[in-house]
């Protein structure tokens, strides 16, 4: 079984600066990662994931995320934010065997200032 | 390609009622999930289905079921219906294939239960 913990609830940010979100996972076996966008009203859209390879991943929108395995986390980053980024960001863990079972965590909701 | 398609968008229903929700799977995708998403909470993962088969499931009652039809598409039907089922409900679908992991949402539909 796997669990996601999004470290931070709410995040909010000024127009053009950079951002994190945080997300740690526990598994007792190797996994996919995924951070996924919803805004509101809307379903879910992928933002990036990471399989294996490079941990550095990119994404859609200008977002990347770091796989760090000996930390369990996989943060995601964007240098400079738009009000257009406004929105819930979730991350989700998936076993290798049951790849497409998402395990989502809570979820960050991000709000950019002007 | 048509994306994932969820019907109705709302429904209001009485505690104790049954209701139908349905889904149309993307174009080539042969493996429908459904999740449940509470009011400023993450998804929950209810089921899975692979070529009309339940291919995993949640910690849901099995007041939760569902169906998956030859073309795909897929319904989830809920029994007796609880203050508690009142969120927006998420179905995903996904293409065949192991390296194919990434689930494709629709818009959702929003059960209220009165």
């Amino acid at each position: 079984a796997q669990s996601v913990t999004q470290l931070d609830s709410q995040v909010p940010v000024f127009e053009e600066a950079p951002v994190e979100l945080r997300c740690n996972y526990s598994s007792s076996v190797s996994v996919y990662l995924f951070w996924y966008v919803q805004y509101p009203n809307q379903g879910l859209q992928l933002l990036l994931k990471y399989l294996s390879g490079s941990t550095l991943v990119k994404g859609i929108n200008g977002f990347e995320a770091e796989f760090n395995k000996s930390q369990t986390s996989f943060h995601l980053r964007k240098p400079s934010v738009h009000i257009s980024d406004t929105a819930e960001y979730f991350c989700a863990v998936s076993g290798l065997g049951s790849a497409r079972q998402l395990t989502f965590g809570s979820g960050t909701q991000l709000t950019v200032l002007p | 390609e048509t994306g994932v398609t969820q019907s109705p968008t709302h429904l209001i229903k009485t505690r104790g009622q049954q209701v139908t929700l349905r889904c149309s799977s993307q174009s080539g995708h042969n493996t429908v999930s459904w999740y449940q998403q509470a009011l400023g909470q993450g998804p929950q993962f209810i089921f899975q289905y692979y070529r009309e088969e339940e291919n995993g499931r949640g910690n849901f009652p099995p007041r939760f079921s569902g169906l998956q039809f030859p073309n795909y598409s897929s319904e989830l039907n809920v029994n007796a219906l609880e203050l508690d089922d009142s969120a927006l409900y998420l179905c995903a679908s996904s293409p065949t294939g192991v390296a194919n992991t990434e689930a494709f949402f629709g818009q959702g539909t929003r059960l209220t239960v009165v």
